[in-house]
Protein backbone atom coordinates (compact mmCIF):
# COMPACT_ATOMS: atom_id res chain seq x y z
CA UNK A 1 0.00 0.00 0.00
CA UNK A 2 1.10 3.57 -0.42
CA UNK A 3 2.48 4.92 2.32
CA UNK A 4 3.26 8.96 3.33
CA UNK A 5 5.84 9.40 6.01
CA UNK A 6 6.48 12.51 7.68
CA UNK A 7 9.61 13.50 9.90
CA UNK A 8 10.34 14.43 12.94
CA UNK A 9 7.09 13.76 14.85
CA UNK A 10 7.80 16.94 16.58
CA UNK A 11 10.05 19.88 16.31
CA UNK A 12 11.10 22.86 18.33
CA UNK A 13 12.98 25.66 17.28
CA UNK A 14 14.12 29.21 18.62
CA UNK A 15 12.77 31.72 16.46
CA UNK A 16 14.93 32.56 13.58
CA UNK A 17 16.41 28.90 13.77
CA UNK A 18 16.05 27.47 10.42
CA UNK A 19 15.29 24.08 9.45
CA UNK A 20 13.30 21.50 6.86
CA UNK A 21 10.83 18.98 7.93
CA UNK A 22 10.73 15.85 5.47
CA UNK A 23 7.74 14.39 3.64
CA UNK A 24 8.72 10.68 2.19
CA UNK A 25 6.42 8.95 -0.27
CA UNK A 26 6.65 5.59 -2.26
CA UNK A 27 6.94 5.59 -6.12
CA UNK A 28 3.65 4.59 -7.86
CA UNK A 29 1.95 6.88 -9.82
CA UNK A 30 2.37 10.22 -7.91
CA UNK A 31 0.16 12.80 -9.30
CA UNK A 32 0.82 15.48 -6.74
CA UNK A 33 2.12 16.42 -3.46
CA UNK A 34 0.78 18.99 -1.15
CA UNK A 35 1.29 20.42 2.18
CA UNK A 36 -0.39 21.84 4.04
CA UNK A 37 -0.68 23.60 7.66
CA UNK A 38 -2.99 23.04 10.40
CA UNK A 39 -3.58 24.52 14.15
CA UNK A 40 -5.38 22.97 16.73
CA UNK A 41 -8.90 22.27 16.36
CA UNK A 42 -9.26 23.78 12.70
CA UNK A 43 -9.20 22.43 9.04
CA UNK A 44 -5.65 22.13 7.37
CA UNK A 45 -4.71 25.27 4.95
CA UNK A 46 -3.50 24.71 1.96
CA UNK A 47 0.02 26.14 1.18
CA UNK A 48 1.28 24.49 -1.95
CA UNK A 49 1.16 21.79 -4.61
CA UNK A 50 4.63 19.64 -6.40
CA UNK A 51 4.02 17.78 -9.11
CA UNK A 52 7.39 17.36 -10.67
CA UNK A 53 10.41 16.41 -9.39
CA UNK A 54 12.83 19.37 -9.18
CA UNK A 55 9.99 21.82 -8.41
CA UNK A 56 10.11 24.29 -6.15
CA UNK A 57 7.44 26.71 -4.34
CA UNK A 58 8.21 29.60 -2.12
CA UNK A 59 5.54 31.85 0.64
CA UNK A 60 7.29 33.95 2.58
CA UNK A 61 8.84 31.81 5.22
CA UNK A 62 8.22 28.65 3.40
CA UNK A 63 10.27 26.77 0.51
CA UNK A 64 8.74 23.72 -0.39
CA UNK A 65 11.10 20.88 -3.09
CA UNK A 66 10.38 17.75 -4.26
CA UNK A 67 12.71 14.76 -5.23
CA UNK A 68 11.64 11.58 -6.38
CA UNK A 69 10.79 10.08 -3.14
CA UNK A 70 10.42 13.39 -0.80
CA UNK A 71 10.03 16.72 -0.52
CA UNK A 72 10.96 19.39 1.86
CA UNK A 73 9.37 22.30 3.77
CA UNK A 74 12.04 24.72 4.38
CA UNK A 75 11.40 27.12 7.43
CA UNK A 76 13.31 30.07 7.37
CA UNK A 77 13.77 32.32 10.15
CA UNK A 78 10.70 31.00 11.72
CA UNK A 79 8.23 32.89 14.04
CA UNK A 80 6.18 31.94 16.63
CA UNK A 81 3.36 32.42 14.41
CA UNK A 82 4.66 29.45 12.40
CA UNK A 83 3.37 26.97 15.30
CA UNK A 84 1.48 24.64 14.26
CA UNK A 85 1.32 21.05 12.65
CA UNK A 86 2.87 20.71 9.09
CA UNK A 87 0.79 17.94 6.88
CA UNK A 88 2.06 16.62 3.81
CA UNK A 89 -0.83 14.53 1.65
CA UNK A 90 0.36 12.78 -1.75
CA UNK A 91 -2.52 11.91 -4.68
CA UNK A 92 -2.22 8.88 -6.61
CA UNK A 93 -3.64 7.32 -9.96
CA UNK A 94 -6.49 6.53 -7.79
CA UNK A 95 -7.06 9.89 -6.95
CA UNK A 96 -7.86 9.45 -2.81
CA UNK A 97 -5.39 12.22 -1.34
CA UNK A 98 -3.62 10.05 1.92
CA UNK A 99 -1.90 12.22 4.62
CA UNK A 100 1.06 11.66 6.63
CA UNK A 101 0.80 11.78 10.35
CA UNK A 102 2.34 15.65 10.56
CA UNK A 103 5.14 17.55 11.92
CA UNK A 104 4.66 19.25 14.99
CA UNK A 105 6.44 22.25 15.25
CA UNK A 106 6.56 25.23 18.07
CA UNK A 107 9.13 28.27 17.58
CA UNK A 108 9.63 29.63 20.79
CA UNK A 109 10.70 33.28 20.97
CA UNK B 1 -11.95 31.35 5.10
CA UNK B 2 -11.40 28.26 2.46
CA UNK B 3 -15.17 28.51 1.21
CA UNK B 4 -15.95 25.17 1.98
CA UNK B 5 -19.11 25.27 4.73
CA UNK B 6 -19.72 22.05 6.92
CA UNK B 7 -22.65 21.55 9.23
CA UNK B 8 -23.68 21.48 12.03
CA UNK B 9 -19.80 22.63 13.72
CA UNK B 10 -20.36 21.08 17.28
CA UNK B 11 -22.76 17.32 17.98
CA UNK B 12 -23.27 15.59 20.91
CA UNK B 13 -24.95 12.38 20.45
CA UNK B 14 -25.31 8.90 22.27
CA UNK B 15 -24.21 5.73 21.25
CA UNK B 16 -26.73 3.60 18.91
CA UNK B 17 -27.83 6.88 17.24
CA UNK B 18 -27.26 7.90 13.76
CA UNK B 19 -26.04 11.42 12.60
CA UNK B 20 -25.56 13.40 9.29
CA UNK B 21 -22.86 15.91 8.63
CA UNK B 22 -23.56 18.10 5.82
CA UNK B 23 -20.63 19.45 3.82
CA UNK B 24 -21.34 22.62 0.88
CA UNK B 25 -18.34 22.75 -1.30
CA UNK B 26 -16.42 25.75 -2.35
CA UNK B 27 -18.33 27.37 -5.87
CA UNK B 28 -17.49 25.48 -8.91
CA UNK B 29 -15.93 22.65 -7.28
CA UNK B 30 -16.88 19.39 -8.19
CA UNK B 31 -15.10 16.81 -5.82
CA UNK B 32 -15.67 16.46 -2.47
CA UNK B 33 -13.85 14.57 0.10
CA UNK B 34 -14.55 13.29 3.21
CA UNK B 35 -11.79 13.06 6.28
CA UNK B 36 -11.61 11.86 9.89
CA UNK B 37 -9.32 13.16 12.48
CA UNK B 38 -9.53 11.41 15.81
CA UNK B 39 -7.94 13.37 19.23
CA UNK B 40 -3.64 13.58 18.32
CA UNK B 41 -4.11 11.42 15.29
CA UNK B 42 -3.57 11.98 11.52
CA UNK B 43 -6.14 12.31 9.16
CA UNK B 44 -7.80 9.72 7.73
CA UNK B 45 -9.20 9.32 4.89
CA UNK B 46 -12.71 7.90 4.20
CA UNK B 47 -14.35 8.98 1.02
CA UNK B 48 -14.02 11.18 -2.43
CA UNK B 49 -16.86 12.37 -4.65
CA UNK B 50 -16.64 13.71 -7.83
CA UNK B 51 -19.59 15.40 -9.61
CA UNK B 52 -21.86 13.21 -7.76
CA UNK B 53 -20.13 9.82 -8.47
CA UNK B 54 -17.82 7.95 -5.50
CA UNK B 55 -14.58 8.03 -6.98
CA UNK B 56 -12.36 6.65 -4.15
CA UNK B 57 -12.67 4.80 -0.78
CA UNK B 58 -10.54 4.58 2.01
CA UNK B 59 -10.96 3.34 5.53
CA UNK B 60 -14.42 4.06 6.17
CA UNK B 61 -16.61 1.81 7.76
CA UNK B 62 -19.64 0.09 7.09
CA UNK B 63 -21.79 1.91 9.50
CA UNK B 64 -20.99 5.21 7.60
CA UNK B 65 -21.69 6.42 4.57
CA UNK B 66 -22.08 9.30 2.40
CA UNK B 67 -23.20 10.91 -1.19
CA UNK B 68 -23.33 13.92 -3.59
CA UNK B 69 -26.32 15.62 -4.57
CA UNK B 70 -26.80 16.92 -7.89
CA UNK B 71 -25.98 20.43 -6.24
CA UNK B 72 -22.84 18.84 -5.35
CA UNK B 73 -23.21 19.54 -1.50
CA UNK B 74 -22.22 16.48 0.47
CA UNK B 75 -23.65 14.67 3.47
CA UNK B 76 -21.60 11.81 5.77
CA UNK B 77 -24.26 9.26 7.41
CA UNK B 78 -22.60 7.69 10.86
CA UNK B 79 -24.87 5.21 12.11
CA UNK B 80 -25.06 2.82 15.26
CA UNK B 81 -22.36 5.06 16.83
CA UNK B 82 -19.89 3.89 19.27
CA UNK B 83 -17.61 6.17 21.26
CA UNK B 84 -14.45 5.44 19.44
CA UNK B 85 -16.37 7.34 16.61
CA UNK B 86 -15.82 10.41 18.53
CA UNK B 87 -13.52 13.00 16.37
CA UNK B 88 -13.78 16.06 13.96
CA UNK B 89 -14.95 15.08 10.91
CA UNK B 90 -13.46 17.69 7.98
CA UNK B 91 -14.87 18.09 4.26
CA UNK B 92 -12.52 18.98 1.43
CA UNK B 93 -13.63 19.91 -1.92
CA UNK B 94 -11.30 20.82 -5.01
CA UNK B 95 -11.96 21.80 -8.91
CA UNK B 96 -10.91 18.27 -10.01
CA UNK B 97 -8.24 15.42 -10.09
CA UNK B 98 -4.94 15.63 -9.11
CA UNK B 99 -4.77 19.45 -7.78
CA UNK B 100 -5.26 20.98 -4.11
CA UNK B 101 -8.36 20.28 -1.98
CA UNK B 102 -9.39 23.11 0.78
CA UNK B 103 -10.97 22.19 3.83
CA UNK B 104 -13.76 23.10 5.55
CA UNK B 105 -13.54 23.67 9.42
CA UNK B 106 -14.94 20.05 10.41
CA UNK B 107 -17.74 19.00 12.63
CA UNK B 108 -16.85 18.02 16.03
CA UNK B 109 -18.57 14.89 17.24
CA UNK B 110 -18.93 13.65 20.43
CA UNK B 111 -19.92 9.74 21.09
CA UNK B 112 -21.52 9.50 25.10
Amino acid sequence: EDQVTQSPEALRLQEGESSSLNCSYTVSGLRGLFWYRQDPGKGPEFLFTLYSAGEEKEKERLKATLTKKESFLHITAPKPEDSATYLCAVVYQDNDMRFGAGTRLTVKP
Amino acid sequence: DSGVTQTPKHLITATGQRVTLRCSPRSGDLSVYWYQQSLDQGLQFLIQYYNGEERAKGNILERFSAQQFPDLHSELNLSSLELGDSALYFCASSTGEYVEAFFGQGTRLTVV
